[in-house]
């Protein structure tokens, strides 16, 4: 049973278009993020989620929009798709106020022509 | 600022070679935490270890070893009699923030190339 789990792991998508990347946990955690990988495998974060609430937003463009219906689901909905988005992105959790590991997702890989 | 520093973009060894990761931090923090993860060609992230500051024993965990050394900053990855299935991208990583406001800083990232 995936721990956390994202659909679709493969989108292409042309320019302009609108699209959404979902993302579920079951490990029980309260804390949920998206990071980006860009195509020099850089990592960087995105937007993380306490119990539905934005915590962190690092300055990325306003077309990205997550949205937390509960504390294990975090969604990335991406207006406008320009071709800068192409990457893959990871959803991961974590427990509030531990330090240990993010669990992360298999990432969902965007393509945008 | 925080900073993680992976100066190695490539390394490329032969199969049962040792090969050592370099990791190099920066931080203001006197508690912090570091981390290792691995992707394989597959693309998942795979967690290896976790080391908080106060803890500075080396740690060892099958052909992997980790040397934490706080003088340096580094937090360095060997692993040992290294195996093809050992080729993947290595992340080190620094956990920067708050409780409930924390995100990993990852450094580069090492491209690891185990030939047979």
């Amino acid at each position: 049973d995936t721990a956390v789990s994202q659909t679709p792991k493969y989108l292409v998508t042309q320019m302009g278009n609108d699209k959404s990347i979902k993302c579920e946990q079951n490990l029980g955690h309260d804390t949920m993020y998206w990071y980006k990988q860009d195509s020099k495998k850089f990592l960087k974060i995105m937007f993380s989620y306490n119990n539905k609430e934005l915590i962190i937003n690092e300055t990325v463009p306003n077309r990205f929009s997550p949205k937390s219906p509960d504390k294990a689901h975090l969604n990335l909905h991406i207006n406008s798709l320009e071709l800068g988005d192409s990457a893959v992105y990871f959803c991961a959790s974590s427990q509030f106020g531990a330090t240990g590991e993010l669990f992360f997702g298999e990432g969902s890989r965007l393509t945008v022509l | 600022a925080q900073k993680v520093t992976q100066a190695q973009t490539e390394i490329s060894v032969v199969e049962k070679e040792d090969v050592t990761l370099d990791c190099v931090y920066e931080t203001r923090d006197t508690t912090y935490y570091l981390f290792w993860y691995k992707q394989p060609p597959s693309g998942e992230l795979v967690f290896l270890i976790r080391r908080n500051s106060f803890d500075e024993q080396n740690e060892i965990s099958g052909r992997y070893s980790w040397n934490f050394q706080k003088s340096t900053s580094s937090f360095n990855f060997t692993i040992t009699a290294s195996q093809v299935v050992d080729s993947a991208v290595y992340f080190c990583a620094l956990l920067k923030g708050t409780q409930g406001a924390q995100k990993l800083v990852f450094g580069q990232g090492t491209r690891l190339t185990i030939n047979p």
